[in-house]
């Protein structure tokens, strides 16, 4: 178990770039999440898998914003057109199949948007 | 709609000084509640988990208390020490298929030496 693992830890990218983060979960772990988190702010949810279903979209994600987790295993998040307001902190999480197993977090990808 | 509070945003602590941190939840209708500890630029960090059926969980200095009746919840630290600085926040997981846990903004702790 190496615990949840994000790459980049950080992406510095103008305006109206595209970019894409990876979240690698806990192997045994069918769910995952996405969240989003700035300065002073808990986390905001965005989206959660199943295995390889998207079963919840946030109001907040936009339609710039994709998330995948083609085969159940790895995830990503893009965001095409990047606009400053999405400089952010994102997050990955992955859980067990249970609605009482804890969400072990990955350290985060850190969005700059210039 | 699920809102969940954090209060007081900041707090400073001597060293040694055992101390509470609070956790509030507008619906009572939840799976159960977790805190988790976040140093400054990293991920979150697991603390404990309660499901809604117990009172409280213990682990080490940590001592978690859950009213679910009330909506709260506490995080008691023991024996504050300097390693415990960092900003703890709480997340109510709902009966929901959407599974959208909510978190708390967080209370930014710093002890003191």
């Amino acid at each position: 178990d190496t615990g949840v693992s994000q790459n980049p830890r950080h992406k510095i990218t103008k305006r109206g770039q595209n970019v894409t983060f990876r979240c690698d979960p806990i192997s045994e772990h069918n769910r995952l999440y996405w969240y989003r988190q700035t300065l002073g702010q808990g986390p905001e949810f965005l989206t959660y898998f199943q295995n390889e279903a998207q079963l919840e979209k946030s109001r907040l994600l936009s339609d710039r914003f994709s998330a995948e987790r083609p085969k159940g295993s790895f995830s990503t998040l893009e965001i095409q057109r990047t606009e400053q307001g999405d400089s952010a902190m994102y997050l990955c999480a992955s859980s067990l199949d249970s609605y009482n197993s804890p969400l072990h977090f990955g350290n985060g990808t850190r969005l700059t948007v210039t | 709609k699920q809102e969940v509070t954090q209060i007081p945003a900041a707090l400073s602590v001597p060293e040694g000084e055992n101390l509470v941190l609070n956790c509030s939840f507008t619906d009572s209708a939840i799976y159960n509640l977790q805190w988790f500890r976040q140093d400054p630029g990293k991920g979150l960090t697991s603390l404990l988990l309660i499901q809604s059926s117990q009172r409280e969980q213990t682990s080490g200095r940590l001592n978690a208390s859950l009213d679910k009746s009330s909506g709260r919840s506490t995080l008691y630290i023991a024996a504050s020490q300097p390693g415990d600085s960092a900003t703890y926040l709480c997340a109510v997981r709902r009966p929901n298929r959407d599974d959208k846990i909510i978190f708390g903004k967080g209370t930014r702790l710093h002890i003191l030496p």
